[in-house]
């Protein structure tokens, strides 16, 4: 069955970066999109951005550029996503969740936590 | 950026009620979908291309609309129903979720 597990929760400093991972099994990893959202404690859901993992192209939420990064490695089937210049406004959780050949986010993360303070 | 809003933030109902929760987009979209969310735990696929129960959803539960107005309806609410409902849209960039309905039980 297609499952995603993320890394586990980070604890990091204003003005650092952090890099969660995805790896991905039970599927083709390069055949379909991985998207990434966001969710801010005790509140809605915020898109970040996908990325195909088959040649690499990303697309992100205007609103986080510059604040993420989208990788994956084909070898590892683990999709990445570096967060930078941390702020107390990233602490959230983050998840991963792969897009169905019809366009849904069919498969999740469990989630990863990153909070930032100093 | 279209803007979902859910209406209503917060319900509760009692087992046997039918439960409706809308999401009105500010610009009108092809399909809405919706995800179920348990606290703690991840989002799931509960609704797709606005009418069609994902795997494993009880067929209690079905999704319509158009334009700019779509509906979750569950026709008869069962304890295991409680928790938070999110609409998605992805018609245009950026792709946007509602902020959510958190459904409780009576």
């Amino acid at each position: 069955q297609v499952q995603l597990q993320q890394s586990g929760a980070e604890l990091v400093k204003p003005g650092s970066s952090v890099k969660i991972s995805c790896k991905a099994s039970g599927y083709t990893f390069t055949s379909y999109d991985m998207h990434w959202i966001k969710q801010q404690p005790g509140n809605g859901l915020e898109w970040i951005g996908w990325i195909y993992p088959g040649n690499g192209n990303t697309k992100y939420n205007q609103k986080f550029n510059g604040k993420a990064t989208l990788t994956a490695d084909k070898s590892s089937s683990t999709a990445y996503m570096q967060l930078s210049s941390l702020t107390s406004e990233d602490s959230a959780v983050y998840f991963c969740a792969r897009r169905s050949l019809g366009g849904v986010m069919d498969a999740w993360g469990q989630g990863a936590s990153v909070t930032v303070s100093s | 950026e279209i803007v979902l809003t859910q209406s209503p933030t917060t319900m509760a109902a009692s087992p046997g009620e039918k439960v409706t929760l809308t999401c009105r987009a500010s610009s009108s979209v092809s399909y809405m979908h919706w995800y179920q969310q348990k606290s703690g735990a991840s989002p799931k696929l509960w609704i797709y291309d606005t009418s069609n129960r994902a795997s494993g959803v009880p067929n209690r539960f079905s999704g319509s609309g158009s334009g700019t107005s779509y509906s979750l309806t569950i026709s008869s609410m069962e304890t295991e129903d409680a928790a938070t409902y999110y609409c998605q849209q992805w018609s245009s960039n950026p792709l946007t979720f509602g902020s959510g309905t958190k459904l409780e039980i009576k």
